[in-house]
């Protein structure tokens, strides 16, 4: 069954440190898309990134970076010099091309940036 | 700013009632699709109108119902509301769905009391 997993429930960093988010899914699908989204305390998803299982080039837009590894099953996301502004709730999402369209959620992860 | 609207932004009322929340998708979008995001059950897909059809079925109450107009907006029917359906819900819209990406609107807060 499809499934995602957000083992992080809330992590607290200071201002301009890295930090990591993991992900891991669950899918039986061979094409599937993998998503991240954020939820800063306004309250509005917003979408960050999309990567189809066929493509495992990581990427880098500007301070956040995308580790996806098929082998282990995991799309990690890494925010480098955090800022306060990153402080929001992160959530990694799961699309299964050949059932539905449906966004399958992680339970998301809580950053809290310091100043 | 998604593109995506929704209306309204809060609704606030009480057990028994029936409510109304409409969405509007991006221009040219096709695709929209209804979630549920509350404490204990996280984001959850409802349900996807495509082009006017029904499409796919997620965790939908039957007290809950949808349907996507010509125009392309929706409107999801919550009915005979309970304490537990108090959440935030969210519209999203896609192209053609599938691969297309899904941009979400700010969302709609029920608070049943």
């Amino acid at each position: 069954a499809q499934k995602v997993t957000q083992a992080q429930t809330e992590i607290s960093v200071v201002e301009k440190e890295d930090v990591t988010l993991d992900c891991v899914y669950e899918t039986r699908d061979t094409t599937y898309y993998l998503f991240w989204y954020k939820q800063p305390p306004s309250g509005e998803l917003v979408f960050l990134i999309r990567r189809n299982s066929f493509d495992e080039q990581n990427e880098i837009s500007g301070r956040y970076s995308w580790n996806f590894q098929k082998s282990t099953s995991s799309f990690n996301f890494t925010i480098t010099a955090s800022q306060v502004v990153d402080s929001a709730v992160y959530f990694c999402a799961l699309s299964e091309a050949y059932n539905t369209d449906k966004l399958i959620f992680g339970t998301g992860t809580r950053l809290q940036v310091f100043p | 700013d998604s593109g995506v609207t929704q209306t309204p932004k809060h609704l606030i009322t009480a057990t028994g009632q029936r409510v109304t929340l409409r969405c509007s998708p991006r221009s040219g979008d096709l695709s929209v699709y209804w979630y549920q995001q509350s404490l204990d059950q996280g984001l959850q897909f409802l349900i996807q109108y495509y082009n006017g059809e029904e499409r796919a079925k997620g965790n939908i109450l039957e007290r809950f119902s949808a349907q996507q107009f010509p125009d392309l907006h929706s409107e999801l029917n919550l009915s005979s509301l309970e304490l537990g359906d108090s959440a935030l819900y969210f519209c999203a819209s896609s192209g053609r769905g599938g691969i297309d990406t899904q941009y979400f609107g700010p969302g709609t807060r029920l608070t049943v009391l």
